[in-house]
């Protein structure tokens, strides 16, 4: 199976939005309202954000909102803050009975 | 509140196997809503689902680590384990455990998402 595909970085302001987008295909993020984003920060383990496209779990700022169309989903930051500085993946469940991530985004908080 | 731990050895020769375990505390491992995965992180890379086992046994593996992975779960030691054969210097990464939710009578297949994960154990194949 292969990865989805992520843009390698982005960056933005304090206060500004980001989108990251997640690429797959129909046999993946295009066919199931399955993909979650996770959130890494350097040497720590990744911690859920969003869940089923677009639902947040208990505790997550209301800053972050998913959403997907076609094959493709995306997961946006808004009033973007220091500590959102972090490595983002987004994964996708599959028609192989499988679970799979993308590469990776690095968000750099200028 | 649930949490999980890895443990097993940090170096592994070329060609055995990695074994490691995830002990789980402060909620149940038997759950019909829950799978209970292992994923890794080569250093400086990506996350890669390992696969996942449900408290029943029921397992579901990567296709490209089918062959050499095998997944097992003990209910009385709320612990489950992986098992990788013929590692190679391509093995080498942080490995996480974590819990899968899922719901649904084919619960694997239906909403799953990763929702609490070990701090990660660092395995090194190297001679």
């Amino acid at each position: 199976q292969s990865a989805l595909t992520q843009p390698a970085s982005v960056s933005g302001s304090p206060g500004q939005s980001i989108t990251i987008s997640c690429t797959g295909t129909s046999s993946d993020v295009g066919a199931y309202n399955y993909v979650s984003w996770y959130q890494q920060h350097p040497g720590k383990a990744p911690k859920l954000m969003i869940y089923d496209v677009s639902t947040r779990p208990s505790g997550v700022s209301d800053r972050f909102s998913g959403s997907k169309s076609g094959n493709t989903a995306s997961l946006t930051i808004s009033g973007l803050q220091a500590e959102d500085e972090a490595e983002y993946y987004c994964s996708s469940y599959t028609s192989s009975n499988s679970l799979v991530f993308g590469g990776g985004t690095k968000l750099t908080v200028l | 509140q649930l949490q999980l731990q890895e443990s097993g050895p940090g170096l592994v020769k070329p060609s055995e196997t990695l074994s490691l375990t995830c002990i789980v505390s402060g909620g149940s491992i038997s759950s019909s809503s829950f799978y209970w995965g292992w994923i890794r992180q080569p250093p400086g890379k990506g996350l890669e689902w390992i696969g996942s086992i449900f408290y029943s046994g029921s397992t579901y593996y990567n296709p490209s680590l089918k062959s050499r992975v095998t997944m097992s779960l003990d209910t009385s030691k709320k612990q489950f384990s992986l098992k990788l054969t013929s590692v190679t210097a391509a093995d080498t990464a942080v490995y996480y455990c974590a819990r899968l939710y899922c719901s649904g009578a084919n619960c694997f297949a239906t909403r799953p998402h990763l929702d609490v994960w070990g701090k990660g154990t660092t395995v090194t194949v190297s001679a």
